[in-house]
Formats: C-alpha cells, structure tokens, sequence
C-alpha cells in the first residue's frame, strides 16, 4: 500500500538549517508529484508547493520562496524539504502528500532560542 | 490567489443526525480542462489530512457514502447525511484549480 514516512521531530535555534525528508513506498515514486503543506499550532494548513518527482523542478508558493528547498533522491523514493536561515514563526507540522490522497505523518519542527 | 471561504467555523452535531459545510471560492474553481479541482478533507485530532471527496462529489475510496460533496463554479457543499462519532474533527476544503492550491480556514466538527 502507499505509505509517505517522514522524518522525525526537530528542535532547532533561529539562523539554523534543517532538512526533513518524506520516503515513499508502495508506488512508482516518479508518477506523482510531491506537495507540501504547513501547518502552525492551532492553526489551519497552508499550501507551500510542490516538486515535479520526473524532472526534480520546484515549485513554491509566494510565501515559501525564500528559505524553503524542496528536492529529490529519487533513487531512495525520498522528497526533502530544507529550511534555512530558521525563523520562529516556522515552527510548525511539516506534511508532504502526492495528490492529497495520500499524507505522511507530518514533522513537528520547533524553531527557540 | 483564490480565497477559500467556509462557513460555519463550527458545528455541534448530534449522532445520527446530518451536517453541512459550505465553502466558497473567491473565483471559479472549473479548470481550463473541463475539470473542477474541488477537494473536502477531514483532519482527526492528532492526525494528518485524509481526503474524503476529489472533483467536486467523487469519494475516496473506503470513505462511506454518508458523505457527499455538490456545487460547481465557486459555491461548493459538503453534507454528512448521518453523522458518526468517527466524524469527529476539522473539514477543509482545498482548491487544486490555481495555483498556488488554497484551503478553507477549515469547520471544526464537534459531536453535540
């Protein structure tokens, strides 16, 4: 069946870097694209963007042009989201999903000093 | 980008008895191929995201038929016509028409 499996929780400090990756099994990873999805404590869920799984091309919302970095190791079925240059108000869950029919189980990123 | 509005915030509803939420787009939602890209999701607490309902009123699979999705353009409703206690938790509605994709604020679904 598919399965997305992200990564672990994160505790990092402002100016940091993270990476979280999101693995993909039971399907041919390069037929769907992969999306991103934001959601901060308490609140509701915002579109980042997503990454072309055949051609490795990112795509980001306004909000996310920055700092974010989606990319692939396409070998290892696997998308990554990097932040860089941490902010407080980038703590929140981290979803991918192909399509939105399928999710993983998000990553709880905590951005403190 | 296309604001998503859904109506009510929330809504305390008695088992077995029906709910509906509205969610309206800031401009229509049919695609250039034909397509309406209309999505109802249902967030449990703790968990992530599952789609229930994709172009406007096809279910997901294994998503029981009490759910049922209509509208067309920029007015779009999801009814529950029987609603259970696994019901519980908050409803999005997620445009994929235009870019970027946009969400509801979200109905937060509480049993009464």
């Amino acid at each position: 069946q598919i399965q997305l499996v992200q990564s672990g929780p994160e505790l990092k400090k402002p100016g940091e870097s993270l990476k979280i990756s999101c693995k993909a099994s039971g399907y041919t990873f390069t037929d769907y694209a992969m999306q991103w999805v934001k959601q901060a404590p308490g609140k509701g869920l915002q579109y980042m963007g997503w990454i072309n799984t055949q051609t490795g091309k990112p795509t980001y919302a306004d909000d996310f042009k920055e700092r974010f970095v989606f990319s692939l190791e396409t070998s290892a079925s696997t998308a990554y989201l990097q932040i860089n240059n941490l902010k407080n108000e980038d703590t929140a869950t981290y979803f991918c999903a192909t399509g939105f029919d399928y999710w993983g189980q998000g990553v709880m990123v905590t951005v403190s000093s | 980008d296309v604001v998503m509005t859904q109506t009510p915030v929330s809504l305390s509803v008695a088992i077995g008895q029906p709910a509906s939420i509205s969610c309206k787009s800031s401009q229509s939602l049919v695609h250039s191929d034909g397509k309406t890209y209309l999505n109802w999701l249902l967030q449990r607490p703790g968990q992530s995201p599952k789609r229930l309902i994709y172009l406007v009123s096809k279910l997901d699979s294994g998503i029981p038929d009490r759910f049922s999705g209509s509208g067309s353009e920029t007015d779009f409703t999801l009814k529950i016509s029987r609603v259970e206690a696994d019901d519980l938790g908050v409803y999005y509605c997620l445009q994929g028409t235009h870019f970027p994709n946009t969400f509801g604020a979200g109905t937060k679904l509480e049993l009464k």
